[in-house]
C-alpha cells in the first residue's frame, strides 16, 4: 500500500521559506511511472495545485506560484520536498503531498494526511 | 487556466435521495480529462471519477460521472450517511493542473 507522509514546521514567519518534506513508503520514486505532487488548501477553500517533480528531478510549477517554490527530490531517501519562499499569511494552508495516477501529471490516486502550516510572527 | 466553477455550492438532502453536483469549465477540457474527489473533515481528498466517467478502484457504483466538454456532473444515485461530504472536481487537461471550489453535501 502507497503511503505519504508530510513532515515540517507547522508555524513559519512572514518573509521566510516554508519548508516541508514527504516520505514516501510502499513505492519508489526512483522506479519512475509516477510524477510527485504537492498541493495545498487554505482553511475552509478549495485546493491549489503547487508544482511536481520525477524522479529525474524534471519539475512544472504551477505559474502563480513559480517564482517562490522549489520542488526537489532525494531518491536515496524516498522523498521529495518543497521550498516556498518570503512567504505571508496568505499562504497559511493545509498541504498535501500526493503521486499522480499514471505518470503524466494528471490526477492524484494517493495522498498523505495533509500538514497545517500557519504564516505568523 | 482552466477555472472550473461549481454548483451548487451546498446540496442539502436526505439519506436514500439522488445528489446530482455539476461541474462547468471555462473553456473545453480535452479529452474529458477530468476528476472527482470527495473529502471529509480532516481527511485529503479520494479520488472518486476519473476521466470524466470512469469509477476509480473501490468505489461504489452509487457513484457515476458524465459529461464532456465544459459541462461535467457526479450522480450519486442514492446517498448513503458516509456520502456527506465536499466533493471537487479537477482538469487535468492543460497546465496548471486547477481545481474546482466545491460543493458541500450535507443532511437536510
Amino acid at each position: 500500500q502507497v503511503q505519504l507522509q508530510e513532515s515540517g514546521p507547522g508555524l513559519v514567519k512572514p518573509s521566510q521559506t516554508l519548508s516541508l518534506t514527504c516520505t514516501v513508503s510502499g513505492a519508489s520514486i526512483s522506479g519512475g511511472g509516477h510524477y510527485w505532487s504537492w498541493i495545498r488548501q487554505h482553511p475552509g477553500k478549495g485546493l491549489e495545485w503547487i508544482g511536481y517533480i520525477y524522479y529525474s528531478g524534471t519539475t512544472y510549477y504551477n505559474p502563480s506560484l513559480e517564482s517562490r517554490v522549489t520542488i526537489s527530490v532525494d531518491t536515496s531517501e524516498n522523498q521529495f520536498s518543497l521550498k516556498l519562499s518570503s512567504v505571508t499569511a496568505a499562504d497559511t494552508a493545509v498541504y498535501y503531498c500526493a503521486r499522480d495516477c499514471c505518470g503524466s501529471g494528471d490526477y492524484f490516486d494517493y495522498w498523505g494526511q495533509g500538514t497545517l502550516v500557519t504564516v505568523s510572527s | 487556466e482552466i477555472v472550473l466553477t461549481q454548483s451548487p455550492g451546498t446540496l442539502s438532502l436526505s439519506p436514500g435521495e439522488r445528489a446530482t453536483l455539476s461541474c462547468r469549465a471555462s473553456e473545453s477540457i480535452s479529452s474529458s480529462y477530468l476528476v472527482w474527489y470527495q473529502q471529509k473533515p480532516g481527511q485529503a481528498p479520494r479520488l472518486l471519477v476519473y476521466a470524466a466517467s470512469s469509477r476509480a478502484t473501490g468505489i461504489p457504483d452509487r457513484f457515476s460521472g458524465s459529461g464532456s466538454g465544459t459541462d461535467f456532473t457526479l450522480t450519486i444515485s442514492r446517498l448513503e450517511p458516509e456520502d456527506f461530504a465536499v466533493y471537487y472536481c479537477q482538469q487535468y487537461g492543460s497546465s496548471p493542473l486547477t481545481f474546482g471550489g466545491g460543493t458541500k453535501v450535507e443532511i437536510k
